[in-house]
């Protein structure tokens, strides 16, 4: 069946670090893909997304590749800072109808000041 | 714009009562919506979803329900709870966007804590 995989947390870097969490996907067909992040003892909120091979998905400094030859997205950012310190969710869509959205296990980042 | 709404933000309820959680959404027409539990610590796991008015999909078998009275409205409830029902709940809802993309969307979520 469909999955996701994400690397597993905690990931804990230093303020300005640079930020690599890896999500490889298992689907049937061709899914839209997407990242969500979750602040402590909120819901979540759609950080970034791409629909298609090549497409970068791009918000708040964080990017995203769609990697269909190495099914992956993986979520990058240049340089953390302590409040991006959240749960991060690796996700998909398959464009079928009814179909249901995926969800990774979650990376939990920790950014220390 | 699109909002959604969720309420109560936390409860807490004992062994054996029921409950009702209720979400709203606005700004949108006929959306996809999902009820999610959360466990401490873990992922994801989706509850129920609707793609109308009164027409619900389980995912998993529990002793929770799920209705849909209005086109924005989907609630979560349970003649019993159980200690293993306590959690964080979320509800979402996805629509067709741009470029047919689907994206969903979710709610601050409620904390249930079952004692």
């Amino acid at each position: 069946g469909d999955s996701v995989t994400q690397m597993e947390g905690p990931v804990t870097l230093s303020e300005e670090a640079f930020l690599t969490i890896n999500c490889t996907y298992t689907a049937t067909g061709y899914p839209s893909l997407f990242w969500y992040v979750q602040y402590p003892g909120e819901g979540l909120q759609l950080l970034l997304k791409a629909t298609k091979a090549d497409d970068k998905g791009s918000n708040k400094g964080f990017e995203a590749t769609y990697r269909k030859e190495t099914t992956s997205f993986h979520l990058e950012k240049g340089s953390v800072q302590v409040s991006d310190s959240a749960v991060y969710f690796c996700a998909l869509k398959l464009d079928n109808y009814g179909q249901n959205f995926v969800f990774g296990p979650g990376t939990r980042l920790s950014v220390l000041p | 714009s699109q909002t959604i709404h969720q309420w109560p933000a936390t409860l807490v309820q004992p062994v054996g009562s029921p409950l009702s959680l209720e979400c709203t959404v606005e700004g949108t027409s006929n959306p996809n919506l999902y009820w999610y539990r959360q466990a401490a610590g873990r992922g994801l796991q989706l509850l129920f979803y609707s793609v109308g008015i009164g027409q619900i999909s389980s995912e998993v078998p529990q002793n929770l329900s799920a209705s849909r009275p209005q086109d924005r409205q989907f609630i979560l409830s349970s003649k019993k709870l159980l200690l293993s029902d306590s959690g964080f709940y979320l509800c979402a809802w996805s629509s067709w966007g741009d470029r047919g993309m689907e994206t969903q969307y979710f709610g601050p979520g409620t904390r249930l804590l079952v004692l």
